[in-house]
């Protein structure tokens, strides 16, 4: 079945580099994404990756795919108090369906 | 370019009453969906329309919940009746296609079963 898993929390300093893991379990998958959610707010997509590509970089934000062992990873450079929220991986198939981990909070400290 | 636009933000009912949430998406988008947030949770698909035909209602819970897109645009997606474990919040989401990378999501009504 289809089924995405991430750790729950991560907390960072200012000016550090987070690392935000995530592993999934359907192969067919089309599109891996990254969504930033803060409280009370909806879902923005900072990044996706389509599946044959196995690195995508934007600005501060990095995407590395490891199609074998099915593990997404979204690196945050130079992080800022601004990051703080909660982070949802998510992969699609060819319908456009998403299935969405259960998100990972992300606390950076001053 | 408007996102998507959701109402109400909040709603508070007591359970066995009925609700009706709104969704206009972005102009021109065919593929609109309807997610459920659970607290602590991510959010799971309830529905997918491509214009006015359903695509995927697989995850909907048929015998309170339904949704309609009748002119292929806007959506409303009730609850009749509303149990306690229907609190979370409702977010609404379009994309071009449904086989489009992007998906875009509306800020979410958040409704408070009691």
């Amino acid at each position: 079945g289809e089924d995405v898993e991430q750790s729950l929390f991560l907390s960072v300093r200012e000016g550090d580099s987070s690392v935000i893991n995530c592993t999934y379990t359907d192969s067919s998958s089309t599109y891996l994404y990254w969504y930033k959610q803060e409280p009370g707010a909806g879902l923005q997509l900072l990044t996706y990756i389509f599946s044959n590509m196995d690195m995508k970089q934007d600005q501060r934000l990095t995407v590395l795919l490891n199609k074998k062992d099915k593990h997404l990873s979204l690196r945050i450079a130079d992080t800022q108090t601004g990051d703080s929220a909660i982070y949802f991986c998510a992969e699609s198939n060819q319908g456009g369906k998403l299935i969405f981990g259960q998100g990972t909070e992300l606390s950076v400290k001053p | 370019e408007a996102g998507v636009a959701q109402s109400p933000r909040y709603k508070i009912i007591e359970k066995r009453q009925s609700v009706a949430f709104w969704c206009n998406p972005i102009s021109g988008h065919a593929t609109l969906y309807w997610y459920q947030q659970i607290l602590g949770q991510g959010p799971k698909l309830l529905i997918q329309f491509q214009n006015n035909g359903v695509v995927d209602d697989s995850q909907l819970p048929k015998d309170r919940f339904s949704a309609e897109r009748l002119k292929g645009v806007d959506s409303t997606l009730k609850i009749q009746p509303a149990k306690l474990e229907d609190s979370a919040v409702y977010l609404c989401a379009s994309s071009l296609e449904g086989t489009s990378a992007e998906q875009f999501f509306g800020p979410g009504t958040r409704l408070t079963v009691l």
